[in-house]
Formats: C-alpha cells, structure tokens, sequence
C-alpha cells in the first residue's frame, strides 16, 4: 500500500545534538512537507518541497534544516539552534491540485 | 491573512449523543475545505473533503459536514458518537489551491 513512514517513532536526544528525522513516500507526489505540533498549537508549518533539490521555509523555520535530493525522500534535521525541538513532528505529501495532505504517523522528539 | 477558526478547543458529549464541532474561516472566492481527526500518538487521517458540488459532504465513521458560503463555516457533525471518536479533529482550508491552513483542534471527549 502507498503511504508516509516516518522514522523513528519516538526519539530522544540530548541539548546540543542535532538530529535528523526520516519522511519517506511512494504515493508519486511531488509536494511534501513538515509539520510541528505542539499541545493547544495545532499544526505549524516548518518546511515545504514542492519539487526535487528545492525547498522554501514555513513560518517556523528557524533553528531546522531540510533536503529534497529525491521525490520520495524529505529528511528533517532539528539543530542544536532550535530553542524548544520537544514537540510532535508530522510529515505530509500532497496529491496535487486541491490542496489535500497525507501525513505519516509522526515523530515524537523528546530533548534531555 | 488566511485564517481558519475552531471556536471550541475542547467539546465533552455522552455517548449516543449528537455533537457538532464548529469551523469557520475567512472569506474567500475559492476555497477547499477539510477535516481531519487525529488518534493519540497517531498521524492525521483524512474524514472528509468539499472541494465543490453538494453541499452536504459524508466522510467516514460517519460524519459529515455543511459548506456555507454566505457563514464561511464548515461545521462537522455526527448524530450518534461513540466512545471510539474520542480524539483531536481539525479543520483546514485551501485558498486558491494554495498550501492547507489548519485551525487549532477541537478534542472531542465521549463518555459512557
């Protein structure tokens, strides 16, 4: 069945690592994107690729770094830079045309 | 700006009871609607879309929604829930087919 996997599942790291999040797709779509998620926040856009070796900021870039070397592949890194990386971390693809998301089952990233 | 509003952060009903969970957003001539319900730990899943034509749109377990244009709401509805609907659900909208806002969340609470 086509889908998102995100890896890994449940992450845990110490201040001053970085750490890098996997979003895979083999749905064929060319847009992705990350989400975070924060209790009461609801979802707030960190990054988007709406096509291979090209990517633009969200309104939460900061303290993030993407790549989009291939169609299927999204990897988010959350740097030491990022002030408060605990949250939810949610990948999505777009099916094109209308807007609509399919999300993977998220990452929850937890700084010691 | 675009914006999308859930006027309830959280929505406690009995079980067996009707429930209704209240979306607004700002008016626009073209606009994609969306709900999406969210188990704990889990990614969004799709329940239901209008994208144009009836009204009136059924998702799944369920559901259904009302566009109205002239209120710029999209309200989600169910006649009879189930202990099993407790969740998150969020309603999103896309403007001219442009990247998907999303409201904060409602938390639907069911109890026996």
């Amino acid at each position: 069945d086509g889908g998102i996997t995100q890896s890994p599942k449940y992450l845990f790291r110490k201040e001053g690592q970085n750490v890098t999040l996997s979003c895979e797709q083999n749905l064929n779509h060319d847009a992705m994107y990350w989400y975070r998620q924060d209790p009461g926040q609801g979802l707030r856009l960190i990054y988007y690729s709406q096509i291979v070796n090209d990517f633009q900021k969200g309104d939460i870039a900061e303290g993030y770094s993407v790549s989009r070397e291939k169609k299927e592949s999204f990897p988010l890194t959350v740097t030491s830079a990022q002030k408060n990386p605990t949250a939810f971390y949610l990948c999505a693809s777009d099916a094109g045309g209308t807007g609509e998301l399919f999300f993977g089952e998220g990452s929850r990233l937890t700084v010691l | 700006a675009q914006s999308v509003t859930q006027l309830d952060s959280q929505v406690p009903v009995f079980e067996e009871a009707p429930v209704e969970l209240r979306c607004n957003y700002s008016s626009s001539v073209s606009v994609y609607l969306f709900w999406y319900v969210q188990y704990p730990n889990q990614g969004l899943q799709l329940l239901l879309k209008y994208l144009s034509g009836s009204t009136l749109v059924k998702g799944i377990n369920g559901f259904e929604a009302e566009f109205n244009k002239s209120q710029t709401s999209f309200h989600l509805r169910k006649p009879s829930v189930h202990i099993s609907d407790t969740a998150e659900y969020f309603c999103a909208v896309s403007y001219n087919t442009d990247k998907l806002i999303f409201g904060t969340g409602t938390r639907l609470q069911v109890f026996p």
